[in-house]
């Protein structure tokens, strides 16, 4: 498909076990984000990849927390020993590269439907 | 810090008349500002943005929004919502950093 697409679009697990969530950005762009989704906290920024670079792991809320993104494409965002609380809708987006040097280094983002999780 | 402020969490206008969300942003640079909408069971849509130059910006959908620097501000507005607009709104601020940071949002109703 043309969007980004993410797996499984719901997935219900056991307090304490480890969740694998995929993100297939949009072909050709270089910069993926993920973002939870919680009531009434709106999007929370996660992690975000650009290319080659370090990625930015400033808003992962705990070392529980960890992502990956292979070849510069697709990206998996992974939970261990998952709490209650990790119970949200995880969004996934992808930008293109963006014309005009650092300063428009924000452009669009095109995200994809998200990953329910639920944590029993 | 890099913040954004929506303050009306929830807000209900009947078919037709005007509509203003209000964003309030935090940032200690050059802001690049965005509105989003999601509508149900959709993903996040574009609906404009603002990086430099013309403060009144237009979007999709009939919405502009108005980039105020000494307000801090970047509230949304449409002169007449229609029932399809109910949604809900998150206002978002960028800049060289890439890192986009989202408000809490604010959930419309329309009420015909």
């Amino acid at each position: 498909g043309a969007g980004v697409s993410q797996s499984p679009s719901n997935k219900v697990t056991e307090k304490g076990k480890d969740v694998e969530l995929r993100c297939d950005p949009i072909s050709g762009h270089t910069a993926l984000y993920w973002y939870r989704q919680s009531l009434g906290q709106g999007l929370e920024f996660l992690i975000y990849f650009q290319g080659n670079s370090a990625p930015d792991k400033s808003g992962l809320p705990s070392d529980r927390f960890s992502a990956e993104r292979t070849g510069g494409s697709v990206s998996t965002l992974t939970i261990q020993r998952t709490q209650q609380e990790d119970s949200a809708v995880y969004l996934c987006a992808s930008r293109p590269r963006t014309s005009g040097g650092p300063l428009r280094g924000t452009g669009e983002l095109f995200f994809g439907e998200g990953s329910r999780l639920t944590v029993l | 810090a890099q913040s954004v402020t929506q303050p009306d969490i929830h807000i209900t206008v009947s078919e037709g008349a005007s509509l203003e969300l209000r964003c309030n942003y935090s940032y200690g640079a050059t802001p690049y500002l965005f509105w989003y909408v999601q509508s149900p069971g959709q993903g996040l849509q574009l609906l404009l943005k603002y990086f430099s130059g013309d403060t009144l910006v237009q979007g999709i959908k009939g919405f502009e929004a108005e980039f105020k620097r000494s307000q801090s501000s970047f509230n949304l507005r449409k002169p007449s919502v229609h029932w399809s607009d109910a949604a809900e709104y998150f206002c978002a601020v960028g800049g060289a950093t890439n890192k986009l940071i989202f408000g809490t949002g604010t959930l419309l109703a329309v009420q015909p």
